[in-house]
């Protein structure tokens, strides 16, 4: 039973567009949502997260935007360069102190010049 | 910087061996995680530990056994390797909900 789905297993974008990757969750208690970025034969690294309280949170070139009634969120990357081709895994979390993280299963992004 | 580092980036080992996986965090983390990474299935859980001596089975425990003697130190046990678990194994400490940090991973090979 896979919680978190991302339906996408490849992007491809040229440099300087809107990159958008997409995730969606079906447990209602997660309330912490994360997205990691890995390169090949490395571990993932943290890159922007939000609470389910928020809607939207924002770092620079990318955004995570969550909407909660249709358990889907989303990363954006503008604009997209070449170094953001990595595969990009979502997490969710429920808070029980734990921080134990539910994965999906990856989208590779191809980002060319 | 938060530091994990795992023992190995590579390892081929035989079926039927008990291999020992072992993770390093330096940050003072409770929680400790070990994942495997498989194509088209991400990462999965297969123990985490929130403190010394403490484990708690993740959602692919079969196969598996951790030890985590020190607080800085989970060990990943494979008691009789096969061959479905050649895979990427990621270990993982956090301290906060802000996420995980991870290793750079260890690609096991079972022959």
């Amino acid at each position: 039973d896979q919680q978190v789905k991302q339906n996408s297993p490849s992007l491809s974008v040229q440099e300087g567009r809107i990159s958008i990757l997409n995730c969606d969750y079906t447990n209602s208690m997660f309330d912490y949502f994360l997205w990691y970025k890995k390169y090949p034969a490395e571990g993932p690294t943290f890159l922007i997260s939000i609470s389910s309280i928020k809607d939207k949170n924002e770092d620079g070139r990318f955004t995570v935007f969550l909407n909660k009634s249709a358990k889907h969120l989303s990363l954006h990357i503008v604009p997209s360069q070449p170094g953001d081709s990595a595969v990009y895994f979502c997490a969710a979390s429920v808070n029980t102190g734990f921080q134990k993280l539910v994965f999906g299963t990856g989208t590779r992004l191809l980002v060319s010049p | 910087d938060v530091k994990v580092t795992q023992s190995s980036r590579y390892l081929v080992k035989r079926t039927g061996e008990k291999v020992f996986l072992e993770c390093v965090q330096d940050m003072d983390h409770e929680n400790m995680f070990w994942y495997r990474q498989d194509p088209g299935l991400g990462l999965r859980l297969i123990y985490f530990s929130y403190d010394v001596k403490m484990k708690e089975k993740g959602d692919i425990p079969e196969g598996y056994s951790v030890s985590r003697e020190k607080k800085e130190r989970f060990s990943l046990i494979l008691e009789s390797a096969s061959t479905n678990q050649t895979s990427m194994y990621l270990c993982a400490s956090s301290l906060s909900v802000e996420g995980a940090f991870f290793g750079q991973g260890t690609r096991l090979t079972v022959v």
